[in-house]
């Protein structure tokens, strides 16, 4: 059974650029979450997404976004890039649930020059 | 707002010696989960926790889930040097049941 596949998994841009992530969860598995990962703020969730639907955000700015397709693939999307989004994004899928059991992704290292 | 808090931070052991890390949220949690993430690597399942007073083993891995569902930790004994990495909790907290992350313990194990 393939993991969940994210891409790219390295990026550089720079500041005032907009950034496209892609998350392919585990086959079967509906919800998907994606979460920030820094040096100083550690683990932090973004958002999850569950049939189409997003169901529960975290507290990040609106320059932050996703959507989920009918075929539970995911994306996120940041705009007007700044130094302070560089960071390891990861996903995870879930089979019902993010509150549940989550395989992580390799994540998607996002470098804003 | 809501945090969950680990203690320490940072672990240096002897191959050999035991190893606890201490989780502890500012609410109290529906259910608790333990990741770790090896360097460089994703955070990778290891345990849920859900009931008041609950202990799980797994093989050297002791975890407990407090009375009050506000702490957990993980025990680990005789670490090994394939033990090395950062040790994180999580749960869903609060009425918006956003998962929360733990600030992580980082593990080093000298062979």
């Amino acid at each position: 059974k393939a993991g969940v596949t994210q891409t790219p998994r390295y990026l550089i841009k720079t500041r005032g650029q907009q950034v496209t992530l892609s998350c392919s969860p585990i086959s079967g598995h509906r919800s998907v979450s994606w979460y920030q990962q820094t040096p100083g703020q550690g683990l932090q969730f973004l958002f999850e997404y569950f049939s189409e639907t997003q169901r529960n955000k975290g507290n990040f700015p609106g320059r932050f976004s996703g959507r989920q397709f009918s075929n539970s693939r995911s994306e996120m999307n940041v705009s007007t890039l700044e130094l302070g989004d560089s960071a390891l994004y990861l996903c995870a899928s879930s089979l019902v649930s993010y509150t549940g059991e989550l395989f992580f992704g390799e994540g998607s290292r996002l470098t804003v020059l | 707002g809501q945090q969950v808090m680990q203690i320490p931070q940072y672990q240096h052991v002897q191959e050999g010696e035991d190893f606890t890390t201490y989780c502890n949220s500012s609410t109290t949690l529906s259910n608790i989960q333990w990741y770790k993430q090896r360097p460089g690597g994703h955070p990778v399942f290891l345990i849920q926790l859900v009931k008041s007073g609950e202990v799980k083993k797994q093989k050297r891995l002791t975890f407990q889930f407090g009375e009050a569902k506000k702490n957990s930790s993980l025990h680990i004994t005789a670490t090994q040097t394939t033990d090395v990495g950062t040790y994180f909790c999580a749960g869903p907290a609060g009425a918006t049941n956003k998962l929360i992350f733990g600030t992580g313990t980082l593990l080093a194990v000298q062979p």
